[in-house]
């Protein structure tokens, strides 16, 4: 079974501090995977898909495929950058013939940054 | 644009009782997904819909069932409630079932006592 791993529960950074939020996956198929993000009070909503390599709001990740991570990351965390994050490989598998993607997510991880 | 809409937002049932949420999807959105959150947990996938049938299940008990409608709007349907079923319910919806960005809902809050 397709299994996410984020370690840290509670993450706690200063303003201006680099910050990396760890995930690690085991899972068969495709190598996709994102990350959402959960700001207070707001619906989830993605923040990083890896096969875009596009960076949102200054985070970058790359899939490292011989340790199996995809550790999100940023130079210089802000206060605003404060909320939930998910790591969340997707399948994408065949269901009487149709393919259909889900995603697996991690537990999540609670970034807090500090003034 | 008009993004994924769920309802009701917060709903109370006792233990054996039959519920109903309501989930609008995106525009030019065909496919809807259902995840169930608990709390301190991840969402965790119960399953999809394409084409006005399931496509695609994850580990949910088969009292979890669903329907979607002409329009690509949808239901999830649990029938005998039970206390673990309370959580907070979230829609996806997506351009296409293979596609794996999906764009999220509120969620419905189910609380069963």
């Amino acid at each position: 079974a397709q299994r996410v791993t984020q370690p840290e529960k509670l993450l706690s950074v200063f303003k201006g501090a680099p910050v990396e939020l760890k995930c690690n996956y085991s899972y068969s198929g495709s190598p996709e995977l994102f990350w959402y993000v959960q700001y207070s009070r707001q619906r989830l909503q993605l923040l990083l898909r890896h096969i875009s390599r596009e960076s949102i709001k200054g985070f970058t990740a790359d899939l490292n495929k011989g340790e199996t991570s995809f550790h999100l990351k940023k130079p210089f965390a802000q206060e605003e950058d404060s909320a939930m994050y998910y790591c969340a490989p997707p399948t994408v598998a065949n269901a009487g013939g149709t393919s259909y993607g889900k995603l697996t997510f991690g537990q999540g991880t609670i970034l807090t940054v500090h003034p | 644009e008009t993004g994924v809409t769920q309802s009701p937002t917060h709903l109370i049932k006792t233990r054996g009782q039959q519920v109903t949420l309501r989930c609008s999807s995106q525009s030019g959105h065909n496919t809807v997904s259902w995840y169930q959150q608990a709390l301190g947990q991840g969402p965790q996938f119960i399953f999809q819909y394409y084409r006005e049938e399931e496509n695609g299940r994850g580990n949910f008990p088969p009292r979890f069932s669903g329907l979607q409608f002409p329009n690509y709007s949808s239901e999830l349907n649990v029938n005998a409630l039970e206390l673990d079923d309370s959580a907070l319910y979230l829609c996806a919806s997506s351009p296409s079932p293979g596609d794996n960005e999906q764009f999220f809902g509120p969620g419905t809050r189910l609380t069963v006592l």
